[in-house]
């Protein structure tokens, strides 16, 4: 079974640029999330995903972050202007549904150096 | 913030050694998880503890939770140099679809 992908595995942009990272759920799964991990740090969740809705977008900083989820497969996480803080791994993960009890698949992250 | 804390943050031990890890949490959860990342496999589930459970293994692993204590340990028997790795612990609250994790704990294990 092909696992969760990401792109581009790595980034480096300047501030005030703008960032897009894509990933590919594992076939099937129905529920998507975007993680930031700052260094040092756990991951934290910025956006989940149940088929194409949002369920939840509460630690999302929407003045310069967006995310989509088009026919409820693939999705994009998108910042528009970076800044220095932003610098992190961003994470994307999958599960079956949206249950309690979810074992997450991670991808393998895009570190993202913002200069 | 982040739900929960673990102990100790860094840990290095000698292979064939047993490592345990802690995690300590703030609210009612109905699951807990172990999460492992290392730099070559990323971040991978380990194992799941429903709140109705005290105590799970799974090969070289055993976890508890106390739910009165708020707290869970992570027990790796016989340590292995491959288990290198940063080590998270990930809670489901009850009333939220989604996990929320500690800041993890660093284990070195030398050959």
């Amino acid at each position: 079974e092909a696992g969760v992908a990401q792109s581009p595995r790595y980034k480096i942009i300047e501030k005030r640029q703008s960032v897009a990272f894509w990933c590919n759920p594992i076939s099937g799964h129905a529920t998507l999330y975007w993680y930031q991990q700052i260094l040092g740090q756990g991951p934290k969740l910025l956006i989940q995903f149940q088929n194409n809705g949002v369920v939840d977008d509460s630690q999302l900083p929407k003045d310069r972050f967006s995310a989509e989820r088009l026919k409820g497969v693939d999705s994009t996480l998108k910042i528009q202007p970076a800044k220095l803080e932003d610098s992190a791994v961003y994470l994307c993960a999958s599960s079956l549904e949206r249950t309690f009890y979810n074992e997450q698949f991670f991808g393998p992250g895009t570190r993202l150096t913002v200069l | 913030s982040q739900q929960g804390e673990e102990d100790p943050q860094a840990l290095s031990i000698q292979e064939g050694e047993n490592a345990t890890m802690n995690c300590s949490y703030k609210t009612s959860i109905n699951n807990l998880q172990w999460y492992r990342q290392n730099s070559g496999r990323g971040l991978v589930h380990l194992i799941l503890i429903r709140s109705n459970e005290r105590e799970k293994h799974s090969g070289r692993l055993r976890v508890t939770l106390d739910t009165s204590k708020k707290s869970s340990s992570l027990l790796i028997t016989a340590s292995r140099a491959a288990d290198t790795a940063s080590y998270f612990c990930a809670t489901g609250k009850t009333g939220a679809n989604n996990l929320f994790f500690g800041t993890g704990t660093r284990l070195t294990v030398i050959p």
